[in-house]
């Protein structure tokens, strides 16, 4: 079974817009991280965030992590085009990363 | 090499037929997974390799799935008897580190295999 579920399924946004992408999990982990996939190809790993951090950044993402609640949220600043793509959590839990079904992220020109 | 490496891109096949799929890691990675990945769904785990260590086989769906690496490098994902509901995107991943996930994973972009 699946660890991450992410929500929404789909996300449609006007370019400029912030996108909040949210992953919910069920057991404990030792860090969650976030990819980004283009047209059904090849991940590309985005940020890792570990379980004993409540916050990270990288350029324009933010994530945060809630280990009490089994959640992280994904947060684009001033969204692009070029951000259209899929997002999916993956936890590490001393097993191979366990990937959620996604969030399809369309932005808007 | 720069980035994982995987081929073919595209595989098409008939049904019943034997697939090879191979992927070629970032040298100096010692892990290396095989995921698939079914229309518009998440990435299934099907094996995992890490150094020299007997691989985690627990993904690999029926035992028509097998898969081997050699020398610790290249990696090849067979599918024998192909199915229909074998097709998807098999996507293969290596990283520096061991299960407890302190790596990110590096992905090549994956074999297309339709089972017509």
């Amino acid at each position: 079974s699946q660890q991450g579920e992410e929500d929404p399924q789909a996300l449609s946004i006007q370019e400029g817009e912030n996108a909040t992408m949210n992953c919910s999990y069920k057991t404990s982990i030792n860090n969650l991280q976030w990819y980004r996939q283009n047209s059904g190809r090849g991940l590309v790993h985005l940020i890792l965030i570990r379980s004993n951090e409540r916050e990270k950044h990288s350029g324009r993402l933010r994530v945060t992590l809630d280990t009490s609640k089994k959640s992280s949220s994904l947060l684009i600043t001033a969204s692009r085009a070029a951000d259209t793509a899929s997002y999916f959590c993956a936890t590490s839990g001393n097993t191979p990363l366990v990937f959620g079904k996604g969030t399809r992220l369309s932005v808007i020109a | 090499g720069a980035g994982v490496s995987q081929s073919p891109s595209n595989k098409v096949t008939e049904k019943g037929k034997d697939v090879e799929l191979r992927c070629d890691p970032i040298s100096g990675h010692t892990a290396l997974y095989w995921y698939r990945q079914s229309l518009g769904q998440g990435l299934e785990f099907l094996i995992y390799f890490q150094g020299n260590s007997a691989p985690d086989k627990s993904g690999l769906p029926s035992d028509r799935f097998s898969a081997e690496r050699t020398g610790g490098s290249v990696s090849t994902l067979t599918i024998q008897r192909t199915q229909q509901e074998d097709s998807a995107v098999y996507l293969c991943a290596s990283s520096l580190g061991s299960l407890a996930g302190e790596y990110g994973y590096t992905f090549g972009s994956g074999t297309r295999l339709t089972v017509v």
